[in-house]
């Protein structure tokens, strides 16, 4: 079985610039969750989507958005971008987003915002 | 909001040793769930272990164990002849019964000497 897939595994931007990123889950997953993860700040929830909804939203600027297709496949946006953007992005996928669910993470995008 | 906190930033052992990282979380739940993941240098986040807080057993797996002190909030991970495979940042993450977020501690790097 295929794990958890994303696309671009490496980004260089400018500041001002928009980026999207993409996650394609494991074969019959349908939750899809998003992090970024920086040195100081540890792994921060962004947004979980689940059926093509986002169920749960964390607590960052409206610059960040996500969607979620009917293949389950997700991505974020990530408009005017800032230099404290540059973070590893990582999504999490499980099957229905039940607690009792491992959540399974991708390689990560790592963005370089300049 | 739910916290984890991870108060050794390093840790080093001793192959063959045993080694404890430790995590502390507040929470006002009563039901929840606790996980361990490990992040090697590839940066693929995998799950260690985890823990029902209805359990009062504590969990192990193979190697690692964890020793769940609920009244305390306390969840720390106990690794047993450490191998230098185990060499990677610890996360200790918290999950609610309701919403698929997790909430991670800022990590534990751990190194593995020969």
């Amino acid at each position: 079985k295929a794990g958890v897939t994303q696309t671009p595994r490496y980004l260089i931007k400018t500041r001002g610039q928009q980026v999207t990123l993409s996650c394609s889950p494991i074969s019959g997953h349908r939750s899809v969750s998003w992090y970024q993860q920086t040195p100081g700040q540890g792994l921060q929830f962004l947004f979980e989507y689940f059926s093509e909804t986002q169920r749960n939203k964390g607590n960052f600027p409206g610059r960040f958005s996500g969607r979620q297709f009917s293949n389950s496949r997700s991505e974020m946006n990530v408009s005017t971008l800032e230099l404290g953007d540059s973070a590893l992005y990582l999504c999490a996928t499980n099957r229905a987003g039940e607690v009792q669910e491992t959540q399974y993470f991708g390689p990560g995008t790592r963005l370089l915002v300049l | 909001a739910q916290t984890v906190t991870q108060s050794q930033p390093e840790m080093s052992v001793q192959e063959a040793e045993t080694v404890t990282l430790s995590c502390t979380y507040d929470t006002s739940e009563s039901d929840y769930y606790l996980f361990w993941y490990k992040q090697p240098p590839s940066r693929q986040m995998i799950l260690v272990i985890r823990q029902e807080a209805y359990k009062q057993q504590n969990a192990t797996e193979n190697r690692f164990s964890v020793n769940f002190q609920k009244a305390a909030k306390s969840f720390s991970l106990k690794i047993s002849d450490s191998q230098l495979g185990d060499a990677a940042m610890y996360f200790c993450a918290y999950r609610a019964y309701t919403g698929n977020q997790f909430y991670f501690g800022t990590g534990t790097s751990l190194t593995v000497i020969p």
